[in-house]
């Protein structure tokens, strides 16, 4: 199986920081890869999809990049809406997730 | 406006069986693969498993390969999960979810929020 790790595994923050979040594949699975931001009680939201493709709807202050083995998500302006888990999700073999990462406010 | 909504989620011994079902609106279910995911407490998610059009691909997580069957209804717009030999392990909240493929990549476009499975004596 890959394994999908993420770091840091949570965060806090001020509204407007830039915040980044990594995510690594135990081995190399090209641009395979998505991001999900989740609220408790809510269904998971799909943010970017194959590394870099903003979903349709997704405000463009999150952006995505990486190939290979190691990808990452940025928030360029955090917005209070903001706060949120998100995981990472590969689907070259099989489909596993990242662990999360949980960003709070400061 | 999609919309997947979850039920069925409850309290069961370990040994029981639960089935799970999951209510589709808002998109031409029968055109759509559909999986389950969940996620343990505190725990990350969990991809189950997917379902294609007519039933005629099911694809499993290896762990829970024989005690879980993913189904569907298109008439009903209707995707179902039957939960066998249930263990503690397997207490989570199930997400069902539309997947799509982008050249190659499959994604989640559209979950639900979800229901619990407390497996406990």
């Amino acid at each position: 199986d890959i394994q999908m790790t993420q770091s840091p595994s949570s965060l806090s923050a001020y509204v407007g920081d830039r915040v980044t979040i990594t995510c690594r594949a135990s081995q190399r699975i090209s641009t395979y890869l998505n991001w999900y931001q989740q609220k408790p009680g809510k269904a998971p939201k799909l943010l970017i999809y194959a590394a870099s493709t903003l979903q349709s709807g997704v405000p463009s202050r999150f952006s995505g990049s990486g190939s290979g083995t190691d990808f990452t998500l940025t928030i360029s302006s955090l917005q209070p809406e903001d706060f949120a888990t998100y995981s990472c999700q590969q689907s070259y073999t099989a489909i596993t997730f990242g662990g999360g990462t949980k960003v709070a406010i400061k | 406006e999609v919309q997947l909504v979850e039920s069925g989620g409850g309290l069961v011994q370990p040994g029981g069986s639960l089935r799970l079902s999951c209510a589709a609106s808002g998109f031409t279910f029968s055109s759509f693969w559909m999986s389950w995911v969940r996620q343990a407490p505190g725990k990350g998610l969990e991809w189950v498993a997917n379902i294609n059009q007519d039933e005629s691909e099911r694809v499993y997580v290896d762990s829970l390969k024989g005690r879980f069957t993913i189904s569907r209804d298109n008439a009903k717009n209707s995707l179902y999960l039957q939960l066998n030999r249930l263990r503690a392990e397997d207490t989570a909240v199930y997400y069902c979810a539309r997947l799509r493929d982008s050249s190659g990549c499959l994604l989640f476009d559209f979950w639900g929020r979800g229901t619990l499975v407390t497996v406990s004596s």
